[in-house]
């Protein structure tokens, strides 16, 4: 069964760069969570869309913005990466079967960014 | 409001067993239960819907007391590969689908020979 897919999967940056993540869903999903965590912590969540409109926010700083395009993937933009940054983060799809609060979310790979 | 995962890590020898709980002050409506191996993605292991019975999956169960709003996950004859960390995830209501789950601070479980 096709997965979410992520990438890059491994990403080096300098401080006060930018940097750009990508997220594909399972096909049909119709939702898309980003997620960080940290060494040793739980997934913290950032953002997320519903049909390509922002449906939540989460702690994602103002440095971040995400959106979610026509073909359903999504994009997560970081600018001036402070060496904080540096984490796993994880994009995850569902679809909403009106099934409320069983909707069950699939998890990529993950990105994970270095910043030096 | 995130959820209590108890207890924070425990140790196993292979074939013992283990009971993983996670609870809320908030009422529960649906619990997500996740497995991470280090640098690796959550898994999804199994959802709990209030009213709903106990699942499994394979040696791993789970059961919902809504009287507790508490959740507990049941590894049975552990094996080396249940070792990592267990996520219990909670979404805010009954009709709260496309929503963000939200983890408790998980549980290390680590099964050695």
């Amino acid at each position: 069964a096709a997965g979410v897919i992520q990438s890059p999967r491994h990403l080096i940056k300098e401080k006060r760069e930018t940097a750009t993540l990508k997220c594909y869903p399972i096909p049909r999903h119709d939702t898309v969570y980003w997620y960080q965590q940290g060494p040793g912590q739980d997934p913290q969540f950032l953002i997320s869309f519903y049909e390509k409109m922002q449906s939540d926010k989460g702690s994602i700083p103002d440095r971040f913005s995400a959106q979610q395009f026509s073909d359903y993937h999504s994009e997560l933009n970081m600018s001036s990466l402070e060496l904080g940054d540096s984490a796993l983060y994880f994009c995850a799809s569902s679809f909403s079967l009106a099934r409320g609060a069983a909707d069950t979310q699939y998890f990529g790979p993950g990105t994970r960014l270095t910043v030096l | 409001q995130q959820p209590v995962q108890s207890p924070q890590a425990v140790i196993l020898r292979e074939g013992e067993d283990a009971v993983i709980n996670c609870s809320s002050s908030k009422a529960l409506y649906s619990v997500h239960w996740y497995r991470q191996k280090h640098g690796e993605a959550p898994v999804f292991l199994m959802i709990l819907l209030k009213g709903g019975e106990q699942k499994g999956h394979e040696k791993i169960s789970a059961s919902f007391n809504e009287k507790k709003q508490q959740s507990s996950l049941y590894l049975t004859a552990s094996q080396l590969s249940y070792s990592g960390t267990y996520f219990c995830g909670t979404r805010r209501g009954i009709y709260s689908g496309n929503t963000p789950l939200v983890f408790g601070k998980g549980t290390r479980l680590s099964v050695i020979a």
